[in-house]
């Protein structure tokens, strides 16, 4: 198994630009999160799913979209980039009903300037 | 806002000493916790986890402690070696408004580093 793949792994946006953060888990996890990462901190939830067809909110999900239409695939949609969003994003798929055990991409780097 | 946080943001250790990283969380709800290592430019991969009706759970060179008492929670981890070196972080489980769905909050992390 692949685990969680994430593409890309480096992005540098332009402010306003929008883009889409790939996220792909091959363990057929009904979990699934987005994370964000800033220098010296630890990770903060964006979004989250329990499902295919269910999506929520996390701690910071302001300026970004997500979708799940397959178990496998969690997109992370950003529409109008700030500088603000500049950070390190991590996807992560988990087994059951509560995000125990989460299995973490590599991230994805992105840049807004 | 409950949260987790980290006592020592810096840890260095000589190779074969044991390593001691420690977490103090608020939330008293939190019934699961977990330690993940960061390597650079990697994500977080899983080390160890302990529910809350444990006070210990060991693993392989590593040993998670919590003491609910004072909301402490410790990773140990025996004989350190340099590929040990990377950022730890704990994180806790705080079920969300009485549902199963659990949303992991993490700990701002400690910098392990380890000299041979």
């Amino acid at each position: 198994n692949a685990g969680v793949t994430q593409t890309p792994k480096f992005r540098i946006l332009k402010i306003g630009q929008s883009m889409t953060l790939q996220c792909t888990q091959d363990m057929n996890h009904n979990y699934m999160y987005w994370y964000r990462q800033d220098p010296g901190m630890g990770l903060k939830l964006i979004y989250y799913s329990v499902g295919a067809g269910i999506t929520d909110k996390g701690e910071v999900p302001n300026g970004y979209n997500v979708s799940r239409s397959t178990t496998e695939d969690f997109p992370l949609r950003l529409e109008l980039a700030a500088p603000s969003q500049t950070s390190v994003y991590f996807c992560a798929s988990s087994y059951g009903q509560s995000n125990e055990k989460l299995f973490f991409g590599s991230g994805t780097q992105l840049s807004v300037l | 806002g409950e949260s987790v946080g980290l006592h020592l943001p810096t840890l260095s250790v000589q190779e074969g000493d044991n390593s001691i990283i420690n977490c103090a969380y608020s939330n008293s709800a939190s019934d699961y916790f977990i330690w993940y290592k960061q390597e650079s430019g990697k994500g977080p991969q899983f080390i160890i986890d302990i529910r809350s009706n444990m006070d210990k759970r060991q693993g392989q060179r590593v040993t998670v402690l919590l003491n609910k008492t004072v909301k402490h929670l410790s990773l140990q981890i025996a004989a350190t070696q340099p590929g040990d070196s990377a950022v730890y972080f704990c994180a806790e489980n705080m079920k969300a408004g009485g549902t199963s769905y659990g949303k992991l909050t993490f700990g701002q992390g400690t910098i392990l580093t380890v000299h041979p």
